[in-house]
């Protein structure tokens, strides 16, 4: 089934604790973004890449890495989470064709103690 | 700054017609979209509006006003699966995104 998919569904994590969140689409689109989702917020961008092999910062990038080796995988790591962090996580993607039209994945729900 | 202004909450009942509106102010405008997201899910793409005026896909319709930084989405004949949030992007002068909080609707029978 073509689409984006994220892993884990959800999360419980003690601070500290280093994550990955993981993303992979098979649309062969060429831009991903991540983005957190907080209870009477927008959705916020996180970090987004144009195309493999390059990355940018979004809006809310303190805290979270990511990389970009192939087309398909867009994994987010928080390489130290902290109770802020606590958040409904989603990975999308768009076609170089249609830039400003994005598909979601899931989402990931991660809650840090 | 970058701000996307929409109602919290609506509620309306099942078989009319609600109206959400959505103000924005952005660097740059490259576009605007409409997004359902029903609880627990992810959100899904409902429309696009680059020019003024009104785009109409079946039950559902956006309008466009650049000169006002405003829109709508409008929903007819709502149904009980309507009940979702509705959330507001502008694409800004990169490009990127721009989110409102979205737009919880409530349908009642």
């Amino acid at each position: 089934i073509a689409g984006i998919t994220q892993a884990p569904t959800s999360q419980i994590l003690a601070a500290g604790r280093r994550m990955t969140l993981r993303c992979t689409q098979d649309m062969r689109h060429n831009a991903m973004y991540w983005y957190r989702q907080d209870l009477g917020l927008g959705l916020r961008l996180i970090h987004y890449s144009n195309t493999a092999g390059t990355t940018g910062k979004g809006e809310v990038p303190d805290g979270y890495s990511v990389s970009r080796a192939n087309t398909d995988d867009f994994p987010l790591t928080l390489a130290s989470a902290v109770p802020s962090q606590t958040s409904v996580y989603f990975c999308a993607s768009s076609d170089s064709q249609d830039p400003d039209t994005q598909y979601f994945g899931p989402g990931t729900r991660l809650t840090v103690l | 700054g970058q701000n996307i202004d929409q109602p919290t909450e609506m509620t309306a009942t099942e078989g009319a017609i609600v109206q959400i509106n959505c103000t924005y102010q952005t660097s740059g405008f490259n576009g605007l979209f409409w997004y359902q997201q029903h609880a627990g899910e992810a959100p899904t793409f409902l429309s696009y509006n680059v020019l003024d005026g009104l785009e109409e896909k079946g039950r559902f319709s956006s309008f466009l006003s650049r000169s006002k930084g405003y829109s709508y989405l409008l929903l007819k004949e709502l149904q009980m699966k309507d009940s979702a949030s509705y959330l507001c992007a502008v694409s800004d002068s990169n490009y990127q995104l721009i989110w409102g909080a979205g737009t919880k609707l409530i349908i009642k029978p």
